[in-house]
């Protein structure tokens, strides 16, 4: 079975500054890895996802993530945080590609 | 435009009494996902079905129920056997090999 931990349920950045938002998966084969974004009462978004191939992968928004296979890691980076970037962000893991297993969700909170 | 269309937004019921929720789909898409949403919980597989009249139970199934008779619909019955209903619930579609693509969400309170 995978599963997905995402470390800090609240990350808060200034405008301006790097945002990292971790995450860490455990599958016992090679996997799929997805970011989300949510914004208030609204469904999730794509952000980016890795399947095979290239390990750096860009997203919308600026947004871009690394797959580590060493560190079982996953974690999303933007190099300059907007006002617009303030939502909760999810990372996922699939196996096969279609069932998804998610990790808790990380808030991110910018400030001016 | 193509896309999910999850009614109502805003659901409320009384306690003891079933309430389905809607989920339609015009992308033409094979598979359709259920998932509830808690605060600090992330989003919990419900139900999903990867085909007409077949449907799989995720990892939360005990008090819901589905029906997949069409390939764009994929409703969701909470019933009253659902020891705590009140969440956030998504509704998903995927193509083969595609991402999963999610709509708006229903937000169910039980008065």
């Amino acid at each position: 079975a995978q599963s997905v931990t995402q470390l800090g349920s609240h990350v808060s950045v200034s405008e301006g500054a790097l945002v990292l938002l971790r995450c860490n998966y455990s599958s016992s084969v090679p996997p799929y890895l997805f970011w989300y974004v949510q914004y208030p009462n609204q469904g999730l978004q794509l952000l980016l996802k890795y399947t095979t191939g290239a390990t750096l992968v860009k997203g919308i928004n600026g947004f871009e993530a690394e797959f580590k296979k060493s560190e079982t890691s996953f974690h999303l980076t933007k190099p300059s945080a907007h006002m617009s970037d303030a939502a909760e962000y999810f990372c996922a893991v699939s196996v096969n590609n279609y069932k998804l297993t998610f990790g808790k969700g990380t808030l991110l909170t910018v400030n001016p | 435009d193509g896309g999910i269309t999850q009614s109502p937004k805003y659901l409320f019921r009384k306690e003891g009494q079933n309430v389905t929720l809607s989920c339609e789909q015009n992308l033409n898409h094979d598979a359709m996902y259920w998932y509830r949403q808690d605060p600090g919980q992330g989003l919990r597989l419900i139900y999903y079905s990867q085909i007409v009249n077949d449907f799989q139970k995720g990892d939360i199934a005990e008090g819901y129920s589905v029906s997949r008779e069409k390939k764009e619909s994929f409703p969701l019955t909470v019933t009253s056997a659902q020891k705590n209903p009140t969440a956030f619930y998504l509704c998903a579609s995927r193509a083969t090999n595609q991402p999963q693509h999610f709509g708006d969400g229903t937000r169910l309170s039980i008065l």
